[in-house]
């Protein structure tokens, strides 16, 4: 079975500090794994996809994540940390054994507060 | 394009009525699912579907209904509200491909069952 971790309810960092927050997973086959971010009463919006290639990819706002297999991991990061970043993200996998794109697990989500 | 619609935003209900929460797509996407959010529980899949007239059940299918009659239109059924299905819905739909995969969401319906 495929699953998603987030081992932090939330994380806190100051304006223009580097920001990481983690993800891993667990598949049977080779991972697709996506970064999505959900500002207050919205509806997710997808920053990143890993999907093979480059371990290190970028996405939207200047976030990047970057993809450890034998750590089975996916963090999010950002070099330099903006107010307006604060809100909730959430990693999700999908295992390629399956042939729906609509499989996709969503891990429980991390809250990031960024304080000016 | 309009994108990921639904409807509507906002619902109350009292246990054990029905209601169908709409979710439409003008972007030509076969894949679409439905998904509730609950604090500290992320998304957990409902239904899905990848293509019109089939669908298939996700992570936490009971007490709900879905239909795919056309490619745009992907609506949730509650048969009897449980105050457990008191949550935020969120559909999504997915353009088919290995190097796609990128899910779009709607804006949500906030649902409370009393």
């Amino acid at each position: 079975a495929q699953s998603v971790a987030q081992p932090e309810d939330q994380v806190n960092v100051a304006e223009g500090n580097p920001l990481t927050v983690k993800c891993t997973y667990s598949v049977s086959g080779n991972p697709y794994l996506f970064w999505y971010v959900q500002y207050p009463n919205r509806g997710l919006q997808f920053l990143l996809k890993y999907i093979t290639g480059d371990n290190l990819v970028k996405g939207s706002y200047g976030f990047e994540a970057e993809f450890n297999k034998s750590q089975t991991s996916f963090h999010l990061k950002k070099p330099s940390a903006l107010v307006s970043d604060s809100a909730l993200y959430f990693c999700a996998v999908r295992d390629t054994r399956y042939s729906s794109a609509s499989k996709i697990i969503f891990g429980s989500g991390t809250r990031l507060s960024i304080r000016p | 394009n309009a994108g990921v619609t639904q409807t509507p935003k906002f619902q109350v209900l009292k246990t054990g009525q029905s209601m169908t929460l709409q979710c439409a797509q003008d972007m030509n996407h076969e894949y679409m699912s439905w998904y509730r959010q609950d604090p500290g529980m992320g998304l957990r899949l409902i239904h899905y579907s990848v293509g019109a007239g089939i669908t298939d059940q996700g992570e936490v299918p009971n007490g709900y209904n879905v239909s795919r009659s056309t490619t745009e239109d992907f609506p949730l059924r509650l048969l009897s509200a449980a105050p457990s299905q008191t949550s935020v819905y969120f559909c999504a739909s997915t353009q088919q491909g290995a190097n796609t995969d990128t899910q779009y969401f709607g804006p949500g319906t906030r649902l409370t069952v009393l």
